[in-house]
């Protein structure tokens, strides 16, 4: 199966730490990865090949995998990290890539 | 700057085509795969299909699979999806997007402001 299974809400209190989990068979081959997307706003790319993030993304965000399940954890949450989650990965053959449902974190 | 600037969104009936393209400038082109994501309003976002550097390697969804084409000039720096026999369902914001990798999907890096499609 090529879909993942990312939980539709989840909320934090400020500073707090927040883990938003993906599901999928095909995590057990390749590495999630994960884009925050605010309203009105094109995607960007905050964590991929597992645990990697990009340049200029804050290093409380960090990724992890573990059998079919990729996790993005936001460790002290600020107000601005309130968004859409999505993870991405592709398929053992490599020619198919599948979207998460997306997660809309909540910070209180 | 990096930059993908999408183009050819509009107004269509079912069952035509349209032609997106997206400019890509501020890296070298050919050392990436591209991606057609696109996000009906309110919803999440929806892989359409990729294409590696060399056009070596191409998938689709299977929403869309014999209907759209993706294609890609690296001479040109832009890429392509020929979108035939549309439906009400295909209407959305196209995201042209980047991947980091020249081959395999690894992270989508660099994304367009979109385009939007309207079925109707």
């Amino acid at each position: 199966s090529s879909e993942l299974t990312q939980d539709p809400a989840v909320s934090v209190a400020l500073g707090q730490t927040v883990r938003i989990t993906c599901q999928g068979d095909s995590l057990r081959n390749a590495y999630a990865s994960w884009y925050q997307q605010k309203a009105g706003q094109a995607p960007i790319l905050v964590i991929y090949g597992e645990t990697s993030r990009p340049s200029g993304i804050p290093d409380r965000f960090s990724g992890s995998n573990s059998g079919n399940t990729g996790t993005l954890t936001i460790s002290g949450a600020q107000a601005e990290d309130e968004a859409d989650y999505y993870c991405s990965s592709r398929d053992s053959s490599g020619n198919v890539v599948v979207f998460g449902g997306g997660t809309k974190l909540t910070v209180l | 700057e990096v930059q993908l600037v999408e183009s050819g969104g509009g107004l269509v009936q079912p069952g035509r085509s349209l032609r997106l393209s997206c400019a890509a400038s501020g890296f070298t082109f050919d050392d990436h795969a591209m991606h057609w994501v696109r996000q009906a309003p309110g919803k999440g976002l929806e892989w359409v299909s990729s294409i590696s550097w060399n056009s070596g390697r191409i998938g689709y969804s299977d929403s869309v699979k014999g209907r759209f084409t993706i294609s890609r000039d690296n001479a040109k720096s832009s890429v392509y999806l020929q979108m035939n026999s549309l439906r009400p369902e295909d209407m959305a914001l196209y995201y042209c997007v980047r991947d980091r990798n020249y081959d395999l999907h690894y992270g989508m890096d660099v994304w367009g402001q979109g385009t939007t499609v309207i079925v109707s």
